[in-house]
């Protein structure tokens, strides 16, 4: 069975700071793995995805993620955290063998500091 | 093209009452998700429709129920409204299932 795991329901950094949002997978399969993040009465919005083709994904907003197959991982950077990053992000996997099944983590709410 | 769409956005039912809420998908996309958000248990999985087809479902009583049209757009169902089925419900579509997900802004349902 395939399941999600974000460790820390919230993270606070400061301005400028390195923003790092820990997600790991366990998955029967090769997964896909997802970040999203959403804003306050938003939807979700796809910040990056990984799917068997490079292991460093660049995404949206200056985000990237590395997929470890040793330590299950698939943690989410930014370099340099910015006000606007405030927002909960969710990571989250498919593809387990048989039928595709998106398993959400429970979210990680980044607070920015001034 | 134009993002998933979701109506209503903020709906106020009461107990027993039963309630739709729809959702278009991006042009082109043929899946379409439903998961339900509370804060205390998160972003949970209702089912996903392919091509008018249920595909997979998410471990909800069978009161939430939905559907999907030739034109992918879909419609879910709650019958016998509790309190516990306030929450915003999000509808995601995707061009095949299990790929990225693009989501509508939501459905903010409340149960008094």
């Amino acid at each position: 069975a395939q399941s999600v795991t974000q460790l820390g329901s919230h993270v606070s950094v400061s301005e400028g700071a390195l923003v790092l949002l820990r997600c790991n997978y366990s998955s029967s399969v090769p997964p896909y793995l997802f970040w999203y993040v959403q804003y306050p009465n938003q939807g979700l919005q796809l910040l990056l995805k990984y799917t068997s083709a490079a292991t460093l994904v660049k995404g949206i907003n200056g985000f990237e993620a590395e997929f470890k197959k040793s330590e299950t991982s698939f943690h989410l950077t930014k370099p340099s955290a910015h006000m606007s990053d405030a927002a909960e992000y969710f990571c989250a996997v498919s593809k387990a063998s048989g039928t595709y099944k998106y398993i959400f983590g429970t979210g990680t709410r980044l607070k920015v500091l001034a | 093209k134009a993002g998933v769409t979701q109506t209503p956005r903020y709906l106020i039912k009461t107990r027993g009452q039963q309630v739709t809420l729809s959702c278009s998908p991006i042009s082109g996309h043929r899946s379409v998700s439903w998961y339900q958000q509370t804060p205390g248990q998160g972003l949970q999985f209702l089912f996903e429709y392919f091509s008018e087809t249920q595909r997979n479902k998410g471990n909800f009583p069978g009161r939430f129920s939905g559907r999907q049209f030739s034109n992918s757009r879909s419609e879910m169902n709650v019958s016998t409204l509790e309190l516990g089925d306030s929450a915003l419900y999000l509808c995601a579509s995707s061009q095949e299932s299990g790929g990225e997900q693009y989501f509508g802004p939501g459905t903010r349902l409340t149960v008094t």
